[in-house]
């Protein structure tokens, strides 16, 4: 079984819709990251978060501790924003990030 | 704004072949990652390496595999004796502090694709 789950695996919206990417997790962890991954492969963080809600434009992110689970939502999507979602986690008492499978988002104008 | 760099950008090797490959972390940043991602697959842990030694690897980081900071700003992935198994994107990853009780973010490299044939 994956530590980390991510739904859906696609996600195909038009141009402005409110996107929403789950993550859960059945481990103990110290911290989430959020990462995107555009199609040149390169990885860019852009949350990390260990409890409560984080935002950065139209971005935002939170998590819930107890029930193992974390959102990203963006508002007013854009094509721009077409590119592979990745949870990851940081096992309690360890030093390795592990990933999910990743959403891979595409935005049609 | 600082970056994590990483050279060369494509590796294309043949297999029994050495490779090395070669990162740059944030020059402010203590904590040094390896991860790589098969076409396709989730990215994977590889090692982590705190003041000069290994301070976690995974099952893929077997023998074949080693790491080494030379110069204080350079940060590399050795791989021995390369199998076609071993294609696949290597990111290099760095943090300010350590990853263990309070964790910091990870910024993470553009990536080696390596290609082994």
């Amino acid at each position: 079984k994956n530590e980390v789950e991510q739904s859906p695996q696609n996600l195909t919206a038009q141009e402005g819709e409110f996107i929403t990417i789950n993550c859960s997790y059945s481990v103990g962890i110290s911290a989430l990251h959020w990462l995107q991954q555009h199609p040149g492969g390169g990885i860019v963080s852009l949350f990390m978060l260990s409890s409560g809600k984080k935002k950065h434009g139209r971005l935002i992110a939170t998590i819930n501790i107890q029930e193992k689970h974390s959102s990203l939502h963006i508002t007013a999507s854009h094509p721009r924003d077409s590119a592979v979602y990745i949870c990851a986690v940081w096992l309690g008492g360890s030093e390795k990030l592990v990933f999910g499978k990743g959403t891979k988002l595409t935005v049609n104008p | 704004e600082p970056e994590v760099t990483q050279t060369p950008s494509h590796q294309v090797t043949q297999m029994g072949q050495e490779v090395i490959l070669r990162c740059v972390p944030i020059s402010n940043h203590l904590y040094f990652y390896w991860y790589r991602q098969i076409l396709g697959q989730k990215v994977e842990f590889l090692v982590s390496f705190y003041n000069n030694e290994i301070s976690e690897k995974s099952e893929i980081f077997d023998d074949q595999f080693s790491v080494e900071r030379p110069d204080g700003s350079n940060f590399t992935l050795k791989i021995r004796s390369t199998k076609l198994e071993d294609s696949a994107m290597y990111f290099c990853a760095s943090s300010v502090g350590p990853g263990q009780g309070v964790t910091y973010e990870q910024y993470f490299g553009p990536g080696t694709r390596l290609t082994v044939t």
